[in-house]
């Protein structure tokens, strides 16, 4: 089945650490690729998106995702993690025209 | 991003009565999303409305779940008969076009089934 998988539930680092975390789908054809974050108690919103180009995106606030799609993924990093970053980060796909899908989220926590 | 008003924040409901979500996408949006969100299972589609249509329903129970978008006023996810299972926080997003991109998120409904 078509899906889009985060293999991460729960992430806990500490501040300064570098973050990965994973991202696969299984469409076929031509996606769109995003990551969003929900901070806690907040709406979701747009952290970095990727349509065509560089595969490796930059995003707000020191995010970056590369896009491989030879392995079907599209992992986010930050190099140096913040406490603020506390989150969670959820991947979605928008497959051949379909409409937007989305990973079942990463938890991220960030000991100060 | 205040765009996408959803209401009400919080709604508690017993078991058999109904729950009415509204949203309200952002200014110039004629495309609207549903999603509910339960613990560890992330994000789940539900319907996809243009103004008086619905596209795509196919993340929707087939029993007791509903949506509209009228041409005037919010869009509307309506629950009949809520059983314990529906206690959700359902999110709305709305955009411009049909995959157009980024969505815009409302600040989500959360709905506990006493």
């Amino acid at each position: 089945a078509q899906s889009v998988s985060q293999h991460n539930h729960h992430v806990i680092l500490s501040e300064a650490a570098s973050l990965e975390l994973g991202c696969n789908y299984s469409y076929g054809g031509t996606v769109n690729l995003f990551w969003y974050v929900q901070y806690p108690g907040q709406h979701l919103q747009l952290l970095l998106k990727y349509f065509s180009g560089d595969p490796l995106v930059k995003g707000i606030k020191g995010f970056e995702a590369e896009f491989i799609k030879s392995k079907f993924s599209f992992n986010l990093r930050k190099p140096s993690v913040q406490w603020s970053d506390t989150a969670e980060y959820f991947c979605a796909v928008n497959a051949n025209n379909n409409d937007m899908r989305f990973g079942a989220g990463t938890r991220l926590t960030v000991k100060p | 991003n205040a765009g996408v008003m959803q209401n009400p924040r919080h709604l508690v409901r017993r078991r058999g009565q109904e729950a009415r979500l509204r949203c309200s996408p952002m200014k110039g949006h004629s495309h609207v999303y549903w999603y509910r969100q339960l613990p560890e299972e992330g994000l789940k589609f539900m319907v996809y409305l243009q103004k008086e249509n619905i596209i795509d329903e196919s993340g929707m129970p087939k029993e007791r779940f509903s949506a509209e978008f009228p041409k005037e006023g919010p869009s509307i996810l309506r629950i009949q008969q809520v059983v314990r299972g529906d206690s959700a926080a359902y999110f709305c997003a709305s955009a411009a076009g049909r995959n157009t991109g980024e969505l815009f998120f409302g600040e989500g409904s959360r709905l506990t089934v006493l």
